[in-house]
């Protein structure tokens, strides 16, 4: 079945600085991945997501780029606020599977 | 809107105590999902529901009961649970069963304390 690493476990950065989390798959055949952001005491909110025919997608801050050669997948976050302090997840969605396979997550911490 | 509303925002209930857990999303979505989620650790699929028929039951033990009376309702019915099964639990939904990569959409969830 599919295999979702994540890294770091736990990252900090100085407000303003960029964060960068990665995510790593096994099966080449996935193809749809979103992130999730869950603050404390919170459900997991989705915050982007990209889809296996598209190489980097952005929103405002926040932009996912994907390697299918390499299967692996990341998280970038500029000009980083206090509000960015939470758990992010990566995940992965399978062909022909109705489950989201989940990273371990990451704590991002940004510090004032 | 993408809105899931779960409720209760908190429960605790005892060993021998028979209680739910509700759901609700009016998005039109026709897959629902249960997710288990223990502290620092990502979700887990319990159960999915495809067009209000369960499709996929992570073999759950049947102490957590679901049920869909409805495309918009969604119920987890817990009964004889154990102190291990203190968790949050995600209620989801998406516009149609992930086999086509649509995105899942989370609840705040219901935090269960077994006592």
């Amino acid at each position: 079945g599919e295999n979702v690493e994540q890294h770091p476990s736990t990252l900090s950065v100085q407000e303003g600085d960029s964060a960068v989390i990665k995510c790593t798959y096994s099966d080449s055949a996935s193809n749809y991945f979103p992130w999730y952001k869950q603050e404390l005491g919170k459900g997991p909110q989705l915050i982007i997501d990209i889809r296996s025919n598209v190489g980097e997608k952005k929103d405002q801050r926040i932009a996912v780029t994907l390697n299918k050669t390499a299967k692996h997948f990341s998280l970038h976050i500029t000009e980083t606020q206090p509000e960015d302090s939470a758990v992010y997840f990566c995940a992965v969605h399978p062909q022909g599977a109705q489950k989201l396979v989940f990273g371990q997550g990451t704590r991002l911490t940004i510090n004032p | 809107d993408t809105e899931v509303t779960q409720t209760p925002k908190h429960l605790v209930m005892g060993m021998t105590n028979k209680k739910s857990l509700k759901c609700e999303q009016h998005m039109g979505h026709r897959a629902m999902y249960w997710y288990k989620q223990k502290a620092k650790k990502p979700p887990e699929l319990m159960f999915v529901y495809s067009y209000e028929k369960l499709s996929i039951n992570e073999s759950v033990p049947s102490r957590f009961s679901p049920e869909c009376p409805n495309s918009s309702l969604l119920n987890l019915h817990l009964h004889a649970l154990q102190p291990e099964d203190s968790a949050l639990y995600l209620c989801a939904s998406s516009q149609l069963p992930t086999t086509a990569g649509n995105t899942i959409y989370f609840g705040e969830g219901s935090w269960l304390t077994v006592v």
